[in-house]
């Protein structure tokens, strides 16, 4: 299968940290996408992990295990614009992307 | 540079209508992909085409075709419309070199679907 798990709802207040998780069969990886995706809007980029270990970028980090088949996206010093819906994808060939159903982010003042 | 531009944006059918969908990705792009995206689906990938060739593929019945044309643009057709069909149907673009795998891809806002 191609299953890529991911909590469906989380909430976090302004300022403070927040970890998404992402499981997903190792077979066929082509490196592993992190798109966020406000409400209405088109999904937009944010990073990508081909080997294990942690990219920071700016506030947000994205780690990978591939061993493992797991992934987390880390946002630093929340914003209540971060309030959106995070998605996980796995690359396979030739563009195919397998998204989870995506993690619905709720920042709180 | 421009983004990836969809037309229509909005569009309403009714069931057995057939509809078609277009996108022009990002200049210097040549491979776009098309992704359905429904609330309890989430995004799930249709096609993907390289240089006028569907290179992939998802599980989708035959009813959802496209084609890419020699300048990168790209459509998508869905035959004898159901009322399951109607969802946002994103495209994306990339620069489909090696293959394609590893790209990022670069969304376009959509065509939301109505289908009554």
């Amino acid at each position: 299968g191609q299953n890529i798990d991911q909590p469906t709802e989380m909430t976090a207040t302004e300022g403070a940290i927040v970890q998404i998780n992402c499981t997903y069969q190792t077979s066929g990886f082509n490196g592993l996408f992190w798109y966020q995706q406000h409400a209405g809007e088109a999904p937009t980029f944010l990073s990508y992990n081909v080997l294990d270990g942690l990219e920071e970028k700016g506030r947000f980090s994205s780690f990978l295990s591939r061993s493992k088949g797991y992934s987390y996206l880390l946002l630093k010093e929340l914003q209540m614009k971060d309030s959106a819906s995070y998605l996980c994808a796995k690359g396979g060939a030739t563009n195919k992307l397998i998204f989870g159903t995506g993690t619905l982010l709720a920042v709180q003042p | 540079k421009a983004g990836v531009t969809q037309t229509p944006r909005y569009l309403i059918k009714t069931r057995g209508q057939q509809v078609t969908l277009s996108c022009s990705p990002i200049s210097g792009h040549r491979s776009v992909s098309w992704y359905q995206q429904t609330p309890g689906q989430g995004l799930q990938f249709l096609f993907e085409y390289f240089s006028e060739t569907q290179r992939n593929k998802g599980n989708f019945p035959g009813r959802f075709s496209g084609r890419q044309f020699s300048n990168s643009r790209s459509e998508m057709n869905v035959s004898t419309l159901e009322l399951g069909d109607s969802a946002l149907y994103l495209c994306a673009s990339s620069p489909g070199l090696a293959g394609g795998i590893g790209e990022t891809q670069y969304f376009g806002p959509g065509t939301r679907l109505l289908v009554l």
